[in-house]
């Protein structure tokens, strides 16, 4: 059965600190992978990673993919409390263009 | 700005009852849009594929005779939750598939809660 499992599940942190956000998959054969952010309402896109090994960066977010360890992670450098949300990991089906999501973590940036 | 919409953004009803949440891409013609659901603190769970013209194709465990989805033209997509229960109450959002660029846009999302 395809499982996307994120952790830590939960994180409180302060302003300025940086983090690291884990997705590990046992998914057969996929497309790509995908970081959304959510927040009160429905998830915002940040990222689409297809080659292992290639970062992909925005502003202060930055993902990286190893398809031989099958694992992602997501990064965030200086954070802040506009951070805090929930951070889901997705992975696209080769076949179709179904989306099976991780368990998410929920970040909480403090002032 | 947005590229799909959801209505209503929330509702409550009692049970029983149905309820009709509407799913409209704004700028697109998307032929495939997913239905999710989301209980409290979990993640999004797919419910199913959208097909313009065509049935819908449900995922393991869904009920279609209780999930009806229309997707009647290529900007909207309906999902009626028949005869509703408490254990229903969810969070419901649509997407839909750009295969211009791959990605997946989601709506905003309907809190249903059924009393």
């Amino acid at each position: 059965e395809d499982k996307v499992v994120q952790s830590p599940l939960s994180l409180v942190v302060h302003e300025g600190d940086t983090v690291t956000l884990n997705c590990s998959y046992e998914v057969t054969n996929f497309r790509s992978l995908l970081w959304y952010k959510q927040e009160k309402k429905a998830p915002t896109f940040l990222f689409m990673l297809t080659s292992s090994g290639i970062e992909k960066k925005s502003g202060r977010l930055s993902s990286i993919l190893d398809k031989k360890e099958l694992f992602s992670i997501l990064n965030i450098t200086a954070t802040q409390t506009g951070d805090s949300a929930v951070y889901l990991c997705a992975l696209k089906s080769y076949n179709t263009d179904k989306l099976i999501f991780g368990t998410g973590t929920r970040l909480q940036v403090f002032p | 700005g947005a590229v799909v919409s959801q209505h209503p953004s929330w509702v409550i009803c009692k049970s029983g009852t149905s309820v009709k949440i509407e799913c409209r891409s704004l700028d697109f013609q998307a032929t495939t849009m997913f239905w999710y659901r989301q209980f409290p603190k979990q993640s999004l769970m797919l419910m199913a594929t959208s097909n313009e013209g065509s049935k819908a194709t449900y995922e393991q465990g869904v009920e279609k005779d209780k999930f009806l989805i229309n997707h009647a033209s290529l900007t909207l997509s309906t999902l009626t939750v028949t005869s509703a229960h408490p254990e229903d109450s969810s969070f419901y959002i649509c997407s839909e598939q750009r295969t211009s660029n791959n990605e997946q846009f989601f709506g905003p999302g309907t809190r249903l809660t059924v009393l």
